[in-house]
């Protein structure tokens, strides 16, 4: 069993609509990340949490500790969030485990 | 904006060649690591690295591998003895302090034959 599970795997979406992808996890961790990574292979930090909500733009990040839940949100999709989103836990303060990922695809 | 830069982008090698990849990391930070990514599967950690040494590594990390930060700047990951399953992308990232998210280098893609 993964000790990351992202779901859906893979999301189709109309441009405009809101999104959410959601991470669970089985272990203990010091912080949570959302990643996003192009389809040319680049990843980028969204968001780290160890806690409560965070947003940016359009996108939306919370974590339930005591749940082993995390959600990213995008609110008024676009094409150009098309992308794998990637949840990724750090256990202590130096290792991280990582989801398999959420492909997005936005249809204009 | 500062990035984490990887040298090179493509690296095709023979099986059982020594490689050496490289990446600086941004200039005032102090936490590095190295991960790899299978073509079509998820991203694994392989080291983390701080005050000159090792502080975790994967069960992937064995022998085989090593990382150093010879000279301040620049941080390399060197596989041994390359292996067929060696051949994925390679990605280096950094932070300033453990609160920070990372920041990736754009990844080295390495080839074995």
């Amino acid at each position: 069993k993964n000790e990351v599970e992202q779901s859906p795997q893979n999301l189709t979406a109309q441009e405009g609509e809101f999104i959410t992808i959601n991470c669970s996890y089985s272990v203990g961790i010091s912080a949570l990340h959302w990643l996003q990574q192009h389809p040319g292979g680049g990843i980028v930090s969204l968001f780290m949490l160890s806690s409560g909500k965070k947003k940016h733009g359009r996108l939306i990040a919370t974590i339930n500790i005591q749940e082993k839940h995390s959600s990213l949100h995008i609110t008024a999709s676009h094409p150009r969030d098309s992308a794998v989103y990637i949840c990724a836990v750090r256990l202590g303060t130096y290792k991280y485990i990582f989801g398999t990922g959420t492909r997005l695809k936005v249809l204009a | 904006e500062p990035e984490v830069t990887q040298t090179p982008s493509h690296q095709v090698t023979q099986m059982g060649q020594e490689v050496i990849l490289r990446c600086v990391p941004i200039s005032n930070h102090l936490y590095f690591y190295w991960y790899r990514q299978i073509l079509g599967q998820k991203v694994e950690f392989l080291v983390s690295f701080y005050n000159n040494e090792i502080s975790e590594k994967s069960e992937i990390f064995d022998d085989q591998f090593s990382v150093e930060r010879p000279d301040g700047s620049n941080f390399t990951l060197k596989i041994r003895s390359t292996k067929l399953e060696d051949s994925a992308m390679y990605f280096c990232a950094s932070i300033r302090d453990s609160n920070q998210p990372q920041h990736f280098g754009d990844g080295t893609r390495l080839s074995i034959l």
